[in-house]
């Protein structure tokens, strides 16, 4: 059992690049997220999903987009690299909940440096 | 805006020595809180979280925390530090109204010395 996968985990972009990181879970969950973690700033939420076809912003989302065109895949962009967005970016899903108890379960990250 | 503060960017603790991580947040009504590990080079794992059902918390490899509605607070204990648990710990709560969107604490760097 995978859980969620990143890809890449490793990438160093020019300024003005474009690329795409990759979230794949496979635990049928309907919530997915994209979260950054700068040192002392702990995680930040960047945009997120409530189910197949949805996205909506987060805390910090300028300089991103994402989509999610499958229930498995939640894909985020960056259309023009800068170097602050040099960080080291989460992928999680959670399960249906309207509780909002429900745990979310982490990828193992992506570091991204912008030079 | 509701927060987490966490108290200490770096603990260090002697192996066998009480470990002791705070964590406060701010919140007109009882949250949901989450306390999160992340070992290094690593994505983040559940240690507990509290949904009311009890103040004092278990979580695995023998973290506990308690609720404390009175004083906002929601520290993590483990009665016996272990090497094993050197890591970054992270206290979170669900932002109210939201679909499980999590609000992090800044982390709290464990160190453990032999």
């Amino acid at each position: 059992n995978a859980g969620v996968t990143q890809t890449p985990k490793f990438r160093v972009l020019k300024t003005g690049q474009s690329m795409t990181l990759l979230c794949a879970q496979d635990m049928n969950h309907e919530y997915m997220y994209w979260y950054r973690q700068d040192p002392g700033m702990g995680l930040r939420l960047i945009h997120y999903s409530v189910g197949e076809g949805t996205t909506a912003k987060g805390e910090v989302p300028d300089g991103y987009n994402v989509s999610r065109l499958k229930k498995q895949n939640f894909l985020l962009g960056l259309e023009s690299a800068a170097p602050s967005q040099t960080s080291v970016y989460f992928c999680a899903s959670s399960y249906l909940n309207t509780g909002g108890n429900t745990e979310a379960f982490f990828g193992q990250g992506t570091r991204l440096t912008v030079v | 805006a509701q927060s987490v503060t966490q108290l200490g960017s770096h603990v260090s603790v002697s192996e066998g020595a009480l470990v002791l991580l705070r964590c406060n947040y701010s919140s007109s009504v009882p949250p949901y809180l989450f306390w999160y590990v992340q070992y290094p080079n690593q994505g983040l794992q559940l240690l507990l979280k509290y949904t009311s059902a009890a103040t004092l918390v278990k979580g695995i490899n023998g973290f506990e925390a308690e609720f404390k509605k009175s004083e906002t607070s929601f520290h993590l204990t483990k009665p016996s530090a272990h090497m094993s648990d050197a890591a970054e710990y992270f206290c979170a709560v669900v932002r109210r109204g939201s679909q499980g969107n999590l609000i992090f604490g800044k982390g709290t760097k464990l160190s453990v010395k032999p």
